[in-house]
């Protein structure tokens, strides 16, 4: 099992351009989540998902869309980048039951710089 | 809604140890712990739900008090190994149920 990936490692964006992170797992879990990292702010939760086709909002929603078409992918979408949303993005999925999750597996992250 | 962890930083000696805290003001499903090396992805430590229930690591300990929304990780014995930034999650319910995490505690453990 390949786990939880993320593509793509490192990404360079100009103000106001947009871009999609990729994420997959092929661990058949239900709950799939986005977390960005800042320095000193700990783990934020962005969007998470409990199946495929259902999404929610995180703590720090605006800015970024996200859908859940399969089990596997769970993309997050930056509408029109600002240097705000410079961070470190992680995916994470787990195992879940009548919406609650456990053991959460994360992605290696993405580390996006926006100028 | 994100949960408060304290200490922010503890040194310590191998072989010495170490309790991390988290704190809440929201109600609790289940507590989890994970820890984060420089430049890596989170791993998961431990999960303590409602009830009494916890699975994890089989080195670490941690409790939950439900009524305080409360947990602790106790961290006996430390070894080098064990330096690294460590996160609680707290499960809330909001719409659904998510993961909320704390800002962290950065744990150095020196020889």
């Amino acid at each position: 099992n390949a786990g939880v990936t993320q593509t793509p490692k490192f990404q360079v964006l100009k103000t106001g351009q947009s871009m999609t992170l990729q994420c997959a797992q092929d661990m058949n879990h239900e709950y799939m989540s986005w977390y960005r990292q800042d320095p000193g702010m700990g783990l934020r939760l962005i969007h998470y998902s409990v199946g495929a086709g259902i999404t929610d909002q995180g703590e720090v929603p605006n800015g970024y869309n996200v859908s859940r078409s399969t089990t596997e992918d769970f993309p997050l979408r930056l509408l029109s980048a600002a240097p705000s949303q410079t961070s470190v993005y992680f995916c994470a999925s787990s195992y879940g039951l009548a919406g609650r999750q456990y053991e959460q597996y994360f992605g290696p992250g993405t580390r996006l710089t926006v100028t | 809604q994100q949960p408060v962890q304290s200490p922010q930083a503890v040194i310590l000696r191998e072989g010495e140890d170490a309790v991390i805290n988290c704190s809440s003001s929201k109600a609790l499903y289940s507590v989890h712990w994970y820890r984060q090396k420089h430049g890596e992805a989170p791993v998961f430590l431990m999960i303590l739900l409602k009830g009494g229930e916890q699975k994890g690591h089989e080195k670490i300990s941690a409790s939950f008090n439900e009524k305080k929304q409360q947990s602790s990780l106790y961290l006996t014995a430390s070894q080098l190994s064990y330096s690294g930034t460590y996160f609680c999650g707290t499960e809330i319910r909001d719409s659904s149920y998510k993961l909320i995490f704390g800002s962290g505690t950065r744990l150095l453990v020196r020889p």
